[in-house]
């Protein structure tokens, strides 16, 4: 268990539908990551936040946004869902102090998107 | 540019035999660490290994080991002793960038499998 808690694992959708995924950090993490993994692109960076501010975006379509809360945890929010979307959305978490690399980024398992 | 290489999108291995994952990578950047992860076919993804580009040794962690050259931008994934359950893909992965905005960049990943 790698400490990343990610809600739900399924989603299955129809076109044009909006979606929020759910993403818990290890304790004590700052920084949250959002993947997207589909066949043809392979793992891609989606966003990074930290401590609550956007920190670094990817490739991010504008369809998409994201947040973190508070008490850290973050939400994906995919709307106008297209068939394109359907992949394994990750969510990881590190450390990530401004002051230095970190060694580790911790994965949650995943929630696959399948849009109909 | 591809920024991770991994040139073998199939291994197959006999149990009990090490087997060693290529993955070169390209930064002008001298800060960066090189991840590996494990990601089974029920779709988690689970760190392996780190090193990081000032570590002075091979990083290990049990039956894995990082054979890191830096000269030749390469940091390839030694697995000792293979066992069934090492069959999965296989991810490399590089950070670079700024402190605070340290998203990973995945390789296309290799599937090794393990055979009885």
């Amino acid at each position: 268990d790698s400490g990343v808690t990610q809600t739900p694992k399924h989603l299955i959708t129809a076109t044009g539908q909006r979606v929020t995924l759910r993403c818990s950090p290890r304790s004590g993490d700052l920084s949250v990551y959002w993947y997207q993994q589909s066949l043809d692109q392979g793992l891609q960076f989606l966003i990074q936040y930290y401590n609550g501010e956007e920190r670094a975006k990817g490739n991010i379509l504008e369809r998409f946004s994201a947040q973190q809360f508070p008490d850290l945890h973050s939400e994906l929010n995919l709307s106008s869902l297209e068939l394109g979307d359907s992949a394994l959305y990750f969510c990881a978490s590190s450390v990530a102090r401004g002051d230095r690399l970190n060694t580790e980024a911790f994965f949650g398992q995943g929630t696959r998107l399948t849009v109909v | 540019a591809q920024k991770i290489t991994q040139t073998q999108p199939g291994m197959f291995v006999q149990e009990k035999e090490a087997v060693t994952l290529d993955c070169t990578y390209d930064t002008s950047d001298p800060s960066y660490g090189l991840f590996w992860y494990k990601q089974p076919s029920s779709g988690e993804m689970i760190f392996l290994i780190y090193q990081g580009s000032y570590d002075q040794q091979n990083a290990t962690e049990g039956r894995y080991s990082l054979n890191f050259q830096k000269a030749r931008k390469s940091a390839n994934l030694v697995i000792s002793a293979s066992q069934l359950g090492d069959s999965a893909m296989y991810f490399c992965a590089m950070r670079e960038g700024l402190r605070g905005a340290q998203k990973l960049v995945f390789g296309q990943g290799t599937r090794l499998t393990i055979n009885p």
